[in-house]
């Protein structure tokens, strides 16, 4: 297994600019997420995934848009990149079976994002 | 308002002797915790985690404690070894939200 894979592993963008952050997972998991960490500080949640066809918002949600249409894949589009926007992006897949008490995330290696 | 804090930034200890990790939360509704450990430029991994029905958990030189009644959960590492020099995420979930809130780290320095 792959695991979780993310694309790219940098990326500088423009202000104002647009692009996808590429997240896969091989796992089957039903569950996926997006964090943004800026340094000095924790992994903050953007978007994440109870499974194929819903999404919802976490704590830091304005600028971002996601979409599952999978269960493999969780891509993470910026709009209209911002220079706030500069930090490094770990999408973490789980597998959550009701009833068990299971919410281990399993991390990618990180894209980091320079937005100019 | 931030509900999980690791109040220490950075901890320093001696090979072989024990490291404290300390997390506290503010979500009475947190069921489980986990302990993630990170790399420089690498993803976090999962260590060890504890459900709240428990009070502490072991997997080798890793047990985690749990005091529900204070919010406060410990990583303890015994013995600290230099491998061990890393960011420690204390994180904490409410059971299939699908979904962790994460603790700002504590980075690790265990010297030889």
């Amino acid at each position: 297994n792959a695991g979780v894979t993310q694309t790219p592993k940098f990326q500088v963008l423009k202000t104002g600019q647009s692009m996808t952050l590429q997240c896969a997972q091989d796992m089957n998991h039903e569950y996926m997420s997006w964090y943004r960490q800026d340094p000095g500080m924790g992994l903050r949640l953007i978007h994440y995934s109870v499974g194929a066809g819903i999404t919802d918002q976490g704590e830091v949600p304005n600028g971002y848009n996601v979409s599952r249409s999978t269960t493999e894949d969780f891509p993470l589009r910026l709009l209209s990149a911002a220079p706030s926007q500069t930090s490094v992006y770990f999408c973490a897949s789980s597998y959550s079976r009701r009833g068990s008490l299971t919410d281990t995330q399993y991390f990618g290696p990180g894209t980091r994002l320079t937005v100019l | 308002d931030q509900q999980v804090k690791q109040n220490s930034p950075s901890l320093s200890v001696q090979e072989g002797r024990i490291s404290i990790l300390n997390c506290d939360y503010t979500n009475s509704m947190f069921d489980y915790f986990l302990w993630y450990k990170k790399y420089p430029a690498e993803g976090p991994t999962f260590l060890i985690s504890i459900s709240s029905i428990k009070d502490k958990n072991e997997d080798g030189r890793f047990t985690v404690f749990l005091n529900k009644s204070a919010k406060h959960l410990s990583l303890h590492i015994v013995p600290s070894q230099p491998g061990d020099s890393a960011v420690y995420f204390c994180a904490a979930s409410v059971t299939n939200a699908g979904k962790s809130t994460f603790g700002d780290g504590t980075t690790l320095t265990v010297k030889p």
